[in-house]
Formats: structure tokens, C-alpha cells, sequence
């Protein structure tokens, strides 16, 4: 089973510019996740989408960040202007079902190494 | 929301168990605990989950006390792949699988 794809893996921008990252989740998992890991801290949620619409989107930095799910499976967020504080690792990751009660494992892809100078 | 309490860092020997433990002293009667461990570079990995009875997988066993104040991760036999950075996580909410992580313990697993 091919797991969670992201691309690109490593990306080196200046400040106030833009970029964008790539999700491809599990094949036939509805609910995906974006992450921001800043070096030394735990994965934060930026984002959940189940199938097409947004779940929760509270940790999201609406001014600069914005992520979209179209037709439920791929998935791109986009940092627009990016500042300093946006060096981090973003993950992606899927799981098969929104569950109510336990299960519903998370699959994480590799991540992108985003550094802004 | 229950949080977690869990040591920095620790190591342990290859080929021997490893007992990594965490602690939840206000967990709710509904929240799970949660373990995803981080190896360098990668993205995090589940492990196993449980509510209140012990559980074992493939990969580990996790032991959740009786007041489920507390609980712990065991790798039974160690190996270098093993290192890595293990967290212990309550989900949070009752609707939803959010997974709320902290800075977990960083694990050396050492020859």
C-alpha cells in the first residue's frame, strides 16, 4: 500500500515571497491533516479536512496560510507572504474514517523541509 | 483537555525491553492514549492506542494503570531502529481525532 505522498521534500525561499506544498493521501482515506513542526516541538495541526470540506481550521494563520482539498483527495497549502517564523517541517498525513470513538490512525507522509532566509 | 507528562529523554540498551512511561493524571472517562513515536527526518508513526485495558501489537505493549492516571510504553526488545522521538498523546475531544502532540521523549536506543 502506497503511503502518503507530499511533495516538494525540501524547499529554500526568501522572505514575503510564496510557496506551496502537495498532498496525496492514502487511496480512499477521507479525512487529511496538515501539520507545521518547528524544530525541536511536537507536530501543531494547522488544518483537517474530511473528504472535501474543512473540519477545523482554528490553528490556521488565515492572514498568510490557506489549504485546499478539491475533489476530496489531493491536498496543497500555500504560505503567502511567507515570514522567518514559517521555517518548519509540514506534514501531511490521512486516516481512513472521522471516527467518534478511538481508532481512526493517522498516517503521516514525509514532510517538507521549508526554510525561508 | 488531559495533558501529558512525559520524561525528555532516555536510553536503554539493544536487545533489551524498554519501558517509556507518561503521565495523564486528568484524562477523562472517554479519551484514549495515544502512542506515535518520530524517527529523524521521518514523519511520525503510529504504535498503539488503548482505553483502559493493556494492549499489545506487533510493535509494542501498552500498560495503562487502574486509575488511568498514568501508563507506559514497552519496546520489548530494543533495537537501534527503535531510535527515536516517542510521544504520548490523549486525544483530544469526544467527536473528533484531533492529535494534540508535545515534545515527547527523545529515545536512544545504544549498542
Amino acid at each position: 500500500e502506497a503511503g502518503v505522498a507530499q511533495s516538494p521534500r525540501y524547499k529554500i525561499i526568501e522572505k514575503r515571497q510564496s510557496v506551496a506544498f502537495w498532498c496525496n493521501p492514502i487511496s480512499g482515506h477521507a479525512t487529511l491533516y496538515w501539520y507545521q513542526q518547528i524544530l525541536g516541538q511536537g507536530p501543531k495541526l494547522l488544518i483537517q479536512f474530511q473528504n472535501n470540506g474543512v473540519v477545523d481550521d482554528s490553528q490556521l494563520p488565515k492572514d498568510r496560510f490557506s489549504a485546499e482539498r478539491l475533489k476530496g483527495v489531493d491536498s496543497t497549502l500555500k504560505i503567502q507572504p511567507a515570514k522567518l517564523e514559517d521555517s518548519a517541517v509540514y506534514l501531511c498525513a490521512s486516516s481512513l474514517v472521522w471516527v467518534g470513538v478511538g481508532g481512526g490512525e493517522q498516517y503521516f507522509g514525509p514532510g517538507t523541509r521549508l526554510t525561508v532566509t | 483537555d488531559a495533558k501529558t507528562t512525559q520524561p525528555t529523554s532516555m536510553d536503554c540498551a539493544e536487545g533489551r525491553a524498554a519501558n517509556l512511561p507518561c503521565n495523564h493524571s486528568t484524562i477523562s472517562g472517554n479519551e484514549y492514549v495515544y502512542w506515535y513515536r518520530q524517527i529523524h527526518s521521518q514523519g511520525p508513526q503510529y504504535i498503539i492506542h488503548g482505553l483502559k485495558n493493556n494492549e499489545t501489537n506487533e510493535m509494542a505493549s501498552l500498560i495503562i494503570t487502574e486509575d488511568r492516571k498514568s501508563s507506559t510504553l514497552i519496546l520489548p526488545h530494543a533495537t537501534l531502529r527503535d531510535t527515536a522521538v516517542y510521544y504520548c498523546i490523549v486525544r483530544v475531544g469526544s467527536n473528533d481525532y484531533k492529535l494534540s502532540f508535545g515534545a515527547g521523549t527523545t529515545v536512544t536506543v545504544r549498542a
